[in-house]
């Protein structure tokens, strides 16, 4: 039962555009969502979360959109940067503050 | 840098033996996590722990895996009797407990973690 997925296995843009990253959940408990993201042979660092009262959270390039009604989170990177291509995974949080990952979705960054 | 810091970062055994990695979390952390990561899945949560109590373990630690906390601060996670299908990333993380001043965002702070591969 996975209650956190991440349809696009890859995703391939130009410098400069905008990635869009897309995550899906079922659990309607979940409170807190999470980005992460990870480059090879390290862990996982913490990019940005939204809490489930909010629908928008912003941190410079990175934006989290959170759409309760449709269970589904985005992450959009504006303007897209080589240094980005990285493996990004999203997560949930439910009441005993244990992370759900998705599979997580390649972005390749192209110059 | 006072991080999370796992060892070892690799190890490389033959099926059939034990191996044990260490955690080492952030000193002001009391949760501390264990989850298992295999290529191209997201991390899967395995155990955690508040203080050295182990509050919560997953299905997928079978009888073969056990992890301690004993005085709260550093975690081992033991595996014995390695199988090939253990070969994974296993990874540590802290986080600050509810009685933390700082606003809890849900963050765990993940380390490097410690490749094994079962031959």
């Amino acid at each position: 039962d996975q209650q956190v997925k991440q349809n696009s296995p890859s995703l391939s843009v130009q410098e400069g555009r905008i990635s869009i990253l897309n995550c899906d959940y079922t659990n309607s408990m979940f409170d807190y969502f999470l980005w992460y993201k990870k480059y090879p042979a390290e862990g996982p660092t913490f990019l940005i979360s939204i809490s489930s009262i909010k629908d928008k959270n912003e941190d410079g390039r990175f934006t989290v959109f959170l759409n309760k009604s449709a269970k589904h989170l985005s992450l959009h990177i504006v303007p897209s940067q080589p240094g980005d291509s990285a493996v990004y995974f999203c997560a949930a949080r439910n009441a005993g503050n244990m992370l759900t990952f998705g599979g997580g979705t390649r972005l390749m960054v192209k110059p | 840098d006072t991080g999370v810091s796992q060892d070892p970062r690799h190890k490389i055994t033959k099926r059939g033996q034990n191996v044990t990695f260490r955690c080492d979390p952030i000193s002001e952390h009391n949760r501390l996590y264990w989850y298992r990561q295999t290529l191209g899945q997201g991390p899967e949560f395995l155990t955690y722990f508040q203080n050295e109590a182990q509050l919560e373990k997953s299905r997928l630690l079978s009888d073969r895996f056990s992890a301690e906390r004993p005085k709260g601060s550093f975690s081992t996670l033991e595996i014995q009797r390695t199988e090939q299908g253990d070969s994974a990333m296993y990874l540590c993380a802290s986080s600050p407990g509810t009685t933390s001043k700082k606003r809890n965002t849900g963050e765990l702070f993940f380390g490097e973690g410690s490749r094994l591969t079962v031959l």
